[in-house]
């Protein structure tokens, strides 16, 4: 399968700093990026799909100037937490896509980001 | 809005036996519904996925049932071992992009 390298796998932060978050695709061209946020024992939440040479689109809820998505290649999405909080702790976590014969597409996880702001 | 349920936040069964995992949506007609596995820090890892035309599918010793009617897809583990405890997570695709929605996943544990 494609394999999608995150980094830093974990990183603990102070309040008021920003943190920034890579994806990257290693054997595949991702047009297409997600990120994801999970909560302990909630499901994945979509907060923004980042395309390639254009502006991130963000969900509903999720402040764009609080966190900064830039796409500016094929293989590489970041995700910038600015003026982190106690309540911005969570696991983020990027997808890259692929679609398959038949229009099927099927998700490739990087390992995930686990932050922590103190 | 759309919702995924996974009624089940958590699965204990004896090695050997087969695991059963039900995922259920509402308002929606999804043309396809994908199975993950999730480890603990880590993420989600695709395993199956199953188009609306399709009843059943099997991969090993997964399969999956889908069931447009009843709006339920059952994800079962055959012969399950130790090392399948991981939570189990179903996703739908939502708007023309590809991303996906996820439930809450069910968290197996096949005890030895």
């Amino acid at each position: 399968g494609a394999v999608v390298s995150q980094h830093p796998s974990w990183v603990i932060c102070k309040s008021g700093t920003s943190v920034k978050i890579e994806c990257r695709s290693l054997d595949f061209q991702a047009t297409t990026m997600f990120w994801y946020r999970q909560f302990p024992k909630q499901s994945l939440m979509l907060m923004a799909t980042s395309n390639e040479g254009s502006k991130a689109t963000y969900e509903q809820g999720v402040e764009k100037d609080k966190f900064l998505i830039n796409h500016a290649s094929l293989t590489l999405s970041t995700l910038t937490v600015t003026s982190a909080h106690p309540e911005d702790s969570s696991f983020y976590i990027c997808s890259g896509l692929i679609v398959r014969t038949g229009m099927n597409t099927e998700a490739f996880f990087g390992q995930g980001t686990r932050l922590t702001v103190v | 809005s759309q919702k995924i349920e996974q009624n089940s936040e958590a699965l204990n069964i004896q090695e050997g036996k087969t695991a059963t995992l039900t995922c259920n949506y509402t308002n929606y007609s999804p043309a396809y519904l994908q199975w993950y596995r999730q480890d603990p820090g880590r993420g989600p890892v695709f395993l199956l996925l199953i188009r609306e035309n399709e009843k059943e599918k099997r991969k090993e010793r997964l399969k999956v049932t889908f069931d447009t009617t009843l709006k339920q897809s059952l994800f079962h583990i055959t012969a399950s071992q130790p090392a399948d405890s991981a939570t189990y997570l179903c996703a739908l695709p939502r708007g023309s992009q590809g991303n996906l929605i996820f439930g809450k996943g069910t968290k197996l544990s096949v005890k030895p």
